[in-house]
């Protein structure tokens, strides 16, 4: 079992280079979700998706683009990256989305911008 | 505003004893409350979880408490094993300052069991 797979584990950016991160989950889960974690900070919320066809944004929504390519996949875009964007990237997926549900989560991104 | 508080970062039990990990919260519209725990170079994994009608829930040798009164939520674990050493982390759920009812996670602390 797969589970939430992203792809790249790393990289490295130059400021103002764009990239996207893929992520794809074999748990046939209705919602999705992309996360980033910064030392002090905790998990915050960048953008998610409740179900195929929708997506809505979350705390740190700014400087990012997301597609819901199919129920599998749900990309995280950055058009211009800056070095505030240096973070771990993690996406998560989930059953239905609703309250209380736990999430099941990738290995995640790590990505630095320079 | 963080509204999810994990206020030690970092905690250090040797093997065998309790480790209690502790949570505060400031939004009285959270009603679900969970703990993920994290290795290095792993993504976080849910570990157990309270609904905000229950003071307490159990799961083999992890605990959670809620007091909802304080705004406050602890995680037991007995007896502490090395296995245990990561990051925890709280996360609540509930219409959060955003609009939307996604989880909302707290700092974390790093647990580390000392054999």
């Amino acid at each position: 079992n797969a589970g939430v797979t992203q792809t790249p584990k790393f990289q490295v950016l130059k400021t103002g280079q764009s990239m996207t991160l893929q992520c794809a989950q074999d748990m046939n889960h209705n919602s999705m979700y992309w996360y980033r974690q910064d030392p002090g900070m905790g998990l915050r919320l960048i953008y998610y998706s409740a179900s195929e066809g929708t997506t809505d944004k979350g705390e740190v929504p700014n400087g990012y683009n997301v597609s819901r390519l199919n129920k599998r996949e749900f990309s995280l875009r950055l058009e211009s990256a800056a070095p505030s964007q240096t973070s771990v990237y993690f996406c998560a997926s989930s059953e239905t989305g609703s309250g209380g549900e736990k999430l099941f989560f990738g290995s995640g991104t790590q990505l630095s911008v320079l | 505003d963080q509204q999810v508080k994990q206020n030690s970062p970092s905690l250090s039990v040797q093997e065998g004893r309790i480790s209690i990990l502790n949570c505060d919260y400031t939004n009285s519209m959270f009603d679900y409350f969970l703990w993920y725990k994290k290795y290095p170079a792993e993504g976080p994994t849910f570990l157990i979880s309270i609904s905000s009608i229950k003071d307490k829930n159990e799961d083999g040798r992890f605990t959670v408490f809620l007091n909802k009164s304080a705004k406050h939520l602890s995680l037991h674990i007995v007896p502490s094993q090395p296995g245990d050493s990561a990051v925890y982390f709280c996360a609540a759920s509930g219409i959060s300052n955003f609009g939307n009812e996604k989880l909302t996670f707290g700092t974390g602390t790093r647990l580390t069991i000392i054999p």
